[in-house]
Protein backbone atom coordinates (compact mmCIF):
# COMPACT_ATOMS: atom_id res chain seq x y z
CA UNK A 1 0.00 0.00 0.00
CA UNK A 2 0.88 3.56 0.20
CA UNK A 3 1.96 3.65 3.53
CA UNK A 4 2.07 1.39 6.72
CA UNK A 5 -0.93 0.57 8.23
CA UNK A 6 -2.05 -0.52 11.61
CA UNK A 7 -5.34 -2.38 12.92
CA UNK A 8 -7.65 -1.85 14.38
CA UNK A 9 -6.82 2.00 15.19
CA UNK A 10 -8.50 1.75 18.91
CA UNK A 11 -8.84 -1.04 20.92
CA UNK A 12 -10.37 -1.49 24.10
CA UNK A 13 -10.44 -4.57 26.45
CA UNK A 14 -10.95 -5.81 29.81
CA UNK A 15 -7.88 -6.80 31.78
CA UNK A 16 -6.41 -10.46 31.49
CA UNK A 17 -7.90 -10.60 27.77
CA UNK A 18 -5.35 -11.24 25.11
CA UNK A 19 -4.99 -8.73 22.04
CA UNK A 20 -3.17 -8.51 18.60
CA UNK A 21 -2.27 -6.03 16.82
CA UNK A 22 -1.44 -5.95 13.05
CA UNK A 23 0.67 -3.77 11.05
CA UNK A 24 1.20 -4.07 7.38
CA UNK A 25 4.15 -2.44 5.92
CA UNK A 26 5.30 -0.59 2.85
CA UNK A 27 5.27 -2.90 0.09
CA UNK A 28 8.80 -4.11 -0.48
CA UNK A 29 10.55 -2.72 2.81
CA UNK A 30 12.18 -5.86 4.71
CA UNK A 31 12.99 -4.11 8.39
CA UNK A 32 9.99 -3.23 10.80
CA UNK A 33 9.64 -1.91 14.07
CA UNK A 34 7.30 -1.78 16.96
CA UNK A 35 7.32 0.83 19.77
CA UNK A 36 5.51 1.80 22.31
CA UNK A 37 4.22 5.29 23.03
CA UNK A 38 2.88 6.13 26.48
CA UNK A 39 0.72 9.46 27.22
CA UNK A 40 2.96 12.08 26.66
CA UNK A 41 6.01 10.65 26.27
CA UNK A 42 8.52 9.52 23.51
CA UNK A 43 8.65 6.07 21.54
CA UNK A 44 9.87 2.96 23.29
CA UNK A 45 11.54 0.37 21.24
CA UNK A 46 10.20 -3.13 21.74
CA UNK A 47 10.81 -5.39 18.93
CA UNK A 48 12.56 -5.35 15.12
CA UNK A 49 12.50 -7.63 12.23
CA UNK A 50 14.70 -7.75 9.41
CA UNK A 51 12.79 -10.03 6.74
CA UNK A 52 11.02 -12.58 8.84
CA UNK A 53 13.48 -12.88 11.75
CA UNK A 54 13.61 -10.67 14.92
CA UNK A 55 17.70 -9.88 15.80
CA UNK A 56 16.90 -8.02 18.53
CA UNK A 57 13.38 -8.59 21.32
CA UNK A 58 15.10 -7.01 23.89
CA UNK A 59 12.93 -4.14 23.99
CA UNK A 60 9.59 -6.84 24.86
CA UNK A 61 8.62 -5.77 28.49
CA UNK A 62 7.97 -9.25 29.31
CA UNK A 63 7.28 -12.32 28.30
CA UNK A 64 3.14 -11.51 27.64
CA UNK A 65 4.23 -9.79 24.71
CA UNK A 66 5.54 -11.56 21.62
CA UNK A 67 5.67 -10.49 17.57
CA UNK A 68 6.15 -11.77 14.23
CA UNK A 69 6.50 -11.64 10.78
CA UNK A 70 5.95 -13.44 7.97
CA UNK A 71 6.10 -13.06 4.17
CA UNK A 72 8.44 -10.58 5.03
CA UNK A 73 5.38 -8.36 5.58
CA UNK A 74 2.52 -8.47 7.80
CA UNK A 75 3.14 -8.09 11.54
CA UNK A 76 1.36 -8.88 14.43
CA UNK A 77 2.25 -8.21 18.14
CA UNK A 78 0.27 -10.20 20.70
CA UNK A 79 0.16 -9.12 24.66
CA UNK A 80 -1.42 -11.93 26.23
CA UNK A 81 -3.65 -11.44 29.99
CA UNK A 82 -3.45 -7.32 29.35
CA UNK A 83 -2.47 -5.14 32.29
CA UNK A 84 -3.14 -1.96 33.02
CA UNK A 85 0.17 -0.38 32.05
CA UNK A 86 0.08 -2.40 28.80
CA UNK A 87 -2.42 1.30 27.96
CA UNK A 88 -0.43 3.20 25.21
CA UNK A 89 -0.45 3.78 21.28
CA UNK A 90 1.61 1.04 19.66
CA UNK A 91 3.20 2.23 16.44
CA UNK A 92 4.94 0.08 13.98
CA UNK A 93 7.40 1.55 11.47
CA UNK A 94 9.09 0.18 8.34
CA UNK A 95 12.10 1.14 6.27
CA UNK A 96 13.71 -0.24 3.37
CA UNK A 97 16.70 -1.85 4.73
CA UNK A 98 18.23 -1.43 8.63
CA UNK A 99 20.47 0.95 9.24
CA UNK A 100 20.61 5.06 7.18
CA UNK A 101 16.87 4.49 6.49
CA UNK A 102 14.39 6.97 7.96
CA UNK A 103 11.06 5.10 9.05
CA UNK A 104 7.93 5.41 7.78
CA UNK A 105 5.27 4.98 10.62
CA UNK A 106 1.63 3.84 10.44
CA UNK A 107 -0.98 5.64 13.09
CA UNK A 108 -0.78 3.47 15.63
CA UNK A 109 -3.20 1.51 17.60
CA UNK A 110 -4.27 3.09 20.83
CA UNK A 111 -5.01 0.25 23.38
CA UNK A 112 -7.37 1.34 26.36
CA UNK A 113 -7.44 -1.30 29.18
CA UNK A 114 -10.26 -0.65 31.39
CA UNK B 1 23.86 2.55 28.46
CA UNK B 2 22.82 4.55 25.17
CA UNK B 3 20.60 7.23 25.50
CA UNK B 4 19.02 9.91 23.53
CA UNK B 5 18.27 13.28 26.06
CA UNK B 6 15.82 16.40 24.34
CA UNK B 7 15.20 19.64 25.68
CA UNK B 8 13.46 21.68 26.10
CA UNK B 9 10.43 18.89 27.37
CA UNK B 10 7.87 21.47 26.24
CA UNK B 11 8.37 25.39 25.09
CA UNK B 12 4.97 27.29 24.49
CA UNK B 13 5.58 30.62 22.46
CA UNK B 14 4.05 32.89 20.49
CA UNK B 15 3.24 32.59 16.33
CA UNK B 16 6.23 34.40 14.41
CA UNK B 17 8.90 33.46 17.14
CA UNK B 18 12.02 31.33 16.26
CA UNK B 19 12.54 28.34 18.75
CA UNK B 20 15.69 25.75 18.67
CA UNK B 21 14.99 22.36 19.92
CA UNK B 22 18.08 20.10 21.28
CA UNK B 23 18.92 17.06 21.33
CA UNK B 24 22.08 15.14 22.87
CA UNK B 25 23.05 11.47 23.09
CA UNK B 26 25.06 8.85 24.03
CA UNK B 27 25.67 6.29 21.68
CA UNK B 28 28.32 3.55 21.41
CA UNK B 29 28.90 3.20 17.39
CA UNK B 30 26.61 6.05 16.12
CA UNK B 31 25.31 6.09 12.49
CA UNK B 32 22.99 8.37 11.77
CA UNK B 33 20.38 11.20 14.10
CA UNK B 34 17.00 11.12 12.96
CA UNK B 35 14.44 14.40 13.52
CA UNK B 36 10.52 13.84 13.19
CA UNK B 37 7.61 15.36 13.98
CA UNK B 38 4.11 14.06 15.68
CA UNK B 39 1.49 15.65 15.54
CA UNK B 40 -2.16 13.89 16.24
CA UNK B 41 -0.61 10.33 15.36
CA UNK B 42 2.23 8.95 12.95
CA UNK B 43 5.54 10.68 13.54
CA UNK B 44 6.65 12.28 10.09
CA UNK B 45 10.30 11.98 8.96
CA UNK B 46 12.04 15.66 9.07
CA UNK B 47 15.68 15.12 8.59
CA UNK B 48 18.59 12.35 8.52
CA UNK B 49 21.96 13.95 9.86
CA UNK B 50 24.98 11.63 9.34
CA UNK B 51 27.83 14.79 8.99
CA UNK B 52 28.50 17.11 11.32
CA UNK B 53 28.60 21.05 10.86
CA UNK B 54 25.99 20.71 7.53
CA UNK B 55 22.78 22.03 8.39
CA UNK B 56 20.02 20.63 6.47
CA UNK B 57 16.75 22.66 5.49
CA UNK B 58 13.94 22.45 4.56
CA UNK B 59 11.40 25.31 4.09
CA UNK B 60 11.17 27.38 8.17
CA UNK B 61 13.14 24.45 9.14
CA UNK B 62 16.53 23.63 10.06
CA UNK B 63 18.64 20.93 11.97
CA UNK B 64 22.61 20.60 12.37
CA UNK B 65 24.70 18.04 14.15
CA UNK B 66 27.90 18.19 16.27
CA UNK B 67 29.31 14.76 16.12
CA UNK B 68 32.40 16.27 18.67
CA UNK B 69 29.98 17.59 21.09
CA UNK B 70 27.45 14.90 20.43
CA UNK B 71 24.44 16.73 20.11
CA UNK B 72 21.91 18.22 17.58
CA UNK B 73 19.59 21.22 16.65
CA UNK B 74 16.35 21.71 15.48
CA UNK B 75 15.77 25.35 14.67
CA UNK B 76 12.13 26.68 13.16
CA UNK B 77 11.94 30.25 12.20
CA UNK B 78 8.66 32.39 12.09
CA UNK B 79 7.05 29.81 13.66
CA UNK B 80 2.90 28.96 12.67
CA UNK B 81 0.52 27.04 14.30
CA UNK B 82 0.64 24.29 12.15
CA UNK B 83 4.11 24.00 13.72
CA UNK B 84 2.35 23.03 16.94
CA UNK B 85 3.72 19.12 17.59
CA UNK B 86 5.91 16.85 19.11
CA UNK B 87 9.04 17.07 17.82
CA UNK B 88 11.28 13.68 18.49
CA UNK B 89 14.96 12.72 18.05
CA UNK B 90 16.56 9.50 17.35
CA UNK B 91 19.83 8.17 16.89
CA UNK B 92 20.49 4.90 14.84
CA UNK B 93 23.60 3.42 16.91
CA UNK B 94 25.65 0.37 14.81
CA UNK B 95 26.81 -1.54 17.57
CA UNK B 96 22.95 -1.71 18.89
CA UNK B 97 21.91 -3.96 15.71
CA UNK B 98 20.17 -1.39 14.23
CA UNK B 99 18.07 -0.63 17.38
CA UNK B 100 16.60 3.23 16.81
CA UNK B 101 16.55 4.81 20.26
CA UNK B 102 14.05 7.96 20.61
CA UNK B 103 14.11 10.53 23.03
CA UNK B 104 11.22 11.90 24.70
CA UNK B 105 10.46 14.62 22.87
CA UNK B 106 9.66 18.19 22.93
CA UNK B 107 6.16 19.11 22.95
CA UNK B 108 6.31 22.55 21.27
CA UNK B 109 2.63 24.86 21.23
CA UNK B 110 2.46 27.79 19.17
CA UNK B 111 -0.16 30.23 20.24
CA UNK B 112 -1.51 32.35 17.80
Amino acid sequence: GAGVSQSPSNKVTEKGKDVELRCDPISGHTALYWYRQRLGQGLEFLIYFQGNSAPDKSGLPSDRFSAERTGESVSTLTIQRTQQEDSAVYLCASSPRTGNQPQHFGDGTRLSIL
Amino acid sequence: EDKVVQSPLSLVVHEGDTVTLNCSYEVTNFRSLLWYKQEKKAPTFLFMLTSSGIEKKSGRLSSILDKKELFSILNITATQTGDSAIYLCAVDDMNRDDKIIFGKGTRLHILP
